[in-house]
């Protein structure tokens, strides 16, 4: 069975500040790992993912993840935090197999990131 | 591509109605799923569906239905509605390309029952 623990249901930054939004998983298999971003009344949108090779992955608006194995880890990063980055944001992993066919997701229960001036 | 859409956007219900939740999606993906959202709880999975003709339960199916008769079509039908689902509801839609389960979600629907 796999799940994902996020750590803090709120983060609060001042804008230009380091981004940090942590995530620890389980899996009895090697995991593939997504990081999705929801907007206010919105649905949720794919900011990045780790299937394999490299293990820093950049994904859209600045934001980057680094999975690591011996942690069991895939934190989400961002150098300078910007205003429109306030979201509540989800951590996601599935069970990683090229012959697996369909995996379903599990979601960590996410957590808001507040952006002050 | 309108992707994936959902309708209605929102909905009141009384206890005991039931309705039926649409989701459709224009992008051939072969795998649907039905979540719900709840405060502090992230989204749990329904039902989900590897096929037309094909579906099966995820982590809370109690209270719910689905069926696949098209590619495109996913709908979600309430049968008894009670306050415990008041919740917003998302579809998604996926492909696997080797092994990976990319979601595309919709908009969601915000429901309500009393």
């Amino acid at each position: 069975a796999q799940s994902v623990t996020q750590l803090g249901s709120h983060v609060s930054v001042s804008e230009g500040a380091l981004v940090l939004l942590r995530c620890n998983y389980s899996s009895s298999v090697p995991p593939y790992l997504f990081w999705y971003v929801q907007y206010p009344n919105q649905g949720l949108q794919l900011l990045l993912k780790y299937t394999t090779g490299a293990t820093l992955v950049k994904g859209i608006n600045g934001f980057e993840a680094e999975f690591k194995k011996s942690e069991t880890s895939f934190h989400l990063t961002k150098p300078s935090a910007h205003m429109s980055d306030a979201a509540e944001y989800f951590c996601a992993v599935s069970e990683g197999s090229e012959n697996s066919g369909y995996s379903t997701l599990t979601f960590g229960k996410g957590t808001m990131l507040l952006v002050s001036p | 591509n309108a992707g994936v859409t959902q309708t209605p956007k929102f909905q009141v219900l009384k206890t005991g109605q039931s309705m039926t939740l649409q989701c459709a999606q224009d992008m051939n993906h072969e795998y649907m799923s039905w979540y719900r959202q709840d405060p502090g709880m992230g989204l749990r999975l329904i039902h989900y569906s590897v096929g037309a003709g094909i579906t099966d339960q995820g982590e809370v199916p109690n209270g719910y239905n689905v069926s696949r008769s098209t590619t495109e079509d996913f709908p979600l039908r309430l049968l008894s509605a009670a306050p415990s689902q008041t919740s917003v509801y998302f579809c998604a839609s996926s492909y696997t390309a080797s092994g990976v389960n990319e979601q595309y979600f919709g908009p969601g629907t915000r429901l309500t029952v009393t």
